[in-house]
């Protein structure tokens, strides 16, 4: 089946921390992987992609790596602000669909404090 | 360029009733697709409509219908609210064509989603 695994929350940390959030997925075929973030009140926002093996999506400081042999697409960032305070989604895309289809992971809330 | 714009934001419904929820495009953008967001389940796929046509479709029951209009706006629509409709509804766009690429791999298309409708069905 499609679905993605993510680690569950709340995850607190203090200003620049290290942050890593875990995300696997299963692996039906060759999917594109994303990270999105929601801020409180807001819609999603994409944050970064990888769309084959080995690929390393970043963004703002954020990675993250599609490791084919792990399922895996852990999302890092090597120093968290008290702005990233917020959800994050781990997510796939269906193949043969134009990527238009998103599984997404239960999401994960970052909480960073001063 | 207006991101997407969903109306209302804010909702109140009792059991039964049913609900339009309506969601406008970033212009040029044909595709639009639909999610349930839930405290237990999570971002759900509800459908996804490109040129008024459904192209995909969640695994949600028959209460739960759209349309798309021929400027590309759509609206969803509940029928028999159950309490368990209460959710956070995502809409999205994207510049997805349908159709345009021949072979192999389809190409990758950004989604942008709106800022939401939350309906609360008492």
């Amino acid at each position: 089946g499609n679905s993605v695994t993510q680690m569950e929350g709340p995850v607190t940390l203090s200003e620049e921390a290290f942050l890593t959030i875990n995300c696997t997925y299963t692996a039906t075929g060759y999917p594109s992987l994303f990270w999105y973030v929601q801020y409180p009140g807001e819609g999603l926002q994409l944050l970064l992609k990888a769309t084959k093996a080995d690929d390393k999506g970043s963004n703002k400081g954020f990675e993250a790596t599609y490791r084919k042999e792990t399922t895996s697409f852990h999302l890092e960032k090597g120093s968290v602000q008290v702005s990233d305070s917020a959800v994050y989604f781990c997510a796939r895309a269906l193949m043969g669909s134009g990527y238009s289809t998103l599984t997404f992971g239960k999401g994960t809330m970052l909480l960073v404090s001063p | 360029k207006a991101g997407v714009t969903q109306t209302p934001r804010y909702l109140i419904k009792t059991r039964g009733q049913q609900v339009t929820l309506s969601c406008s495009p970033i212009s040029g953008h044909r595709s639009v697709s639909w999610y349930q967001q839930t405290p237990g389940q999570g971002l759900q796929f509800l459908f996804e409509y490109f040129s008024e046509t459904q192209r995909n479709k969640g695994n949600f029951p028959g209460r739960f219908s759209g349309r798309q209009f021929s400027n590309s706006r759509s609206e969803m629509n509940v029928s028999t609210l159950e309490l368990g409709d209460s959710a956070l509804y995502l809409c999205a766009s994207s510049p997805l064509q349908w159709g345009v690429w021949t072979s192999g791999q389809p190409p990758w298309y950004e989604q942008y989603f709106g800022p939401g409708t939350r309906l609360t069905v008492t």
